[in-house]
């Protein structure tokens, strides 16, 4: 078993949908939880960042962590074509410059005008 | 992310040959991380390094890898004799000392002929 696992997508859909990206993890030492988008031929953006279970906010993108089923969500409202891209959930077990990062393989988004 | 700057871009090499990729962080940043991000994976953590010292190699190949950061000097990552398998997205990412966020930089392509 891969220590993250990411739905394998694409995934397809309107402007202005709710889009769901999910992972689930089997390393029970993750603690810190990390979305980036990465668009074609670019490096990974960070967009979202939380720190064991619950929920975060920052604009029309909500991340949550659910440590006790090992599964993490993003959240896209309002989702615009600009959104297009691909979507990597990141974890690690530290904080800090020590952090080793272990991904998902990416989902790629697609967002129809 | 476009403050780390990675270089070069785009590199083609033949097989047998020399690949050296180079990563200046982000200023301020005494961190750096090189990730491998192979065609449909996620990426891969290669190896983490300080000023003069690498800390975590865990995930280099033990063949035809290397990795240093020099007191001056952006960081380098080596790869001797390569071979078709080598190609792939390089990523170098940095964090400062007591930052939690890891910034990737826009990463070297290396195509093996």
């Amino acid at each position: 078993q891969k220590e993250v696992e990411q739905d394998p997508g694409p995934l397809s859909v309107p402007e202005g949908a709710i889009v769901s990206l999910n992972c689930t993890y089997s390393n029970s030492a993750f603690q810190y939880f990390m979305w980036y988008r990465q668009y074609s031929r670019k490096g990974p953006e960070l967009l979202m960042y939380t720190y064991s279970s619950g929920n975060k906010e920052d604009g029309r993108f909500t991340a949550q962590v659910d440590k006790s089923s090992k599964y993490i969500s993003l959240f896209i409202r309002d989702s615009q074509p600009s959104d297009s891209a691909t979507y990597l959930c990141a974890m690690s077990a530290s904080a800090g410059a020590n952090s080793k990062l272990t991904f998902g393989k990416g989902i790629t988004l697609s967002v129809r005008p | 992310n476009a403050g780390v700057m990675q270089n070069p871009r785009h590199l083609v090499r033949r097989r047998g040959q020399e690949a050296r990729l180079r990563c200046s962080p982000m200023k301020g940043h005494s961190h750096v991380y090189w990730y491998r991000q192979l065609p449909e994976e996620g990426l891969k953590f290669m190896v983490y390094l300080q000023k003069e010292n690498i800390i975590d190699e865990s995930g280099m190949p033990k063949e035809r890898f290397s990795a240093e950061f020099p007191k001056e000097g952006p960081s380098i990552l080596r790869i001797q004799q390569v071979v078709r398998g080598d190609s792939a997205a390089y990523f170098c990412a940095s964090s400062a000392d007591r930052g939690n966020t890891i910034y990737f930089g826009e990463g070297s392509w290396l195509t093996v002929v």
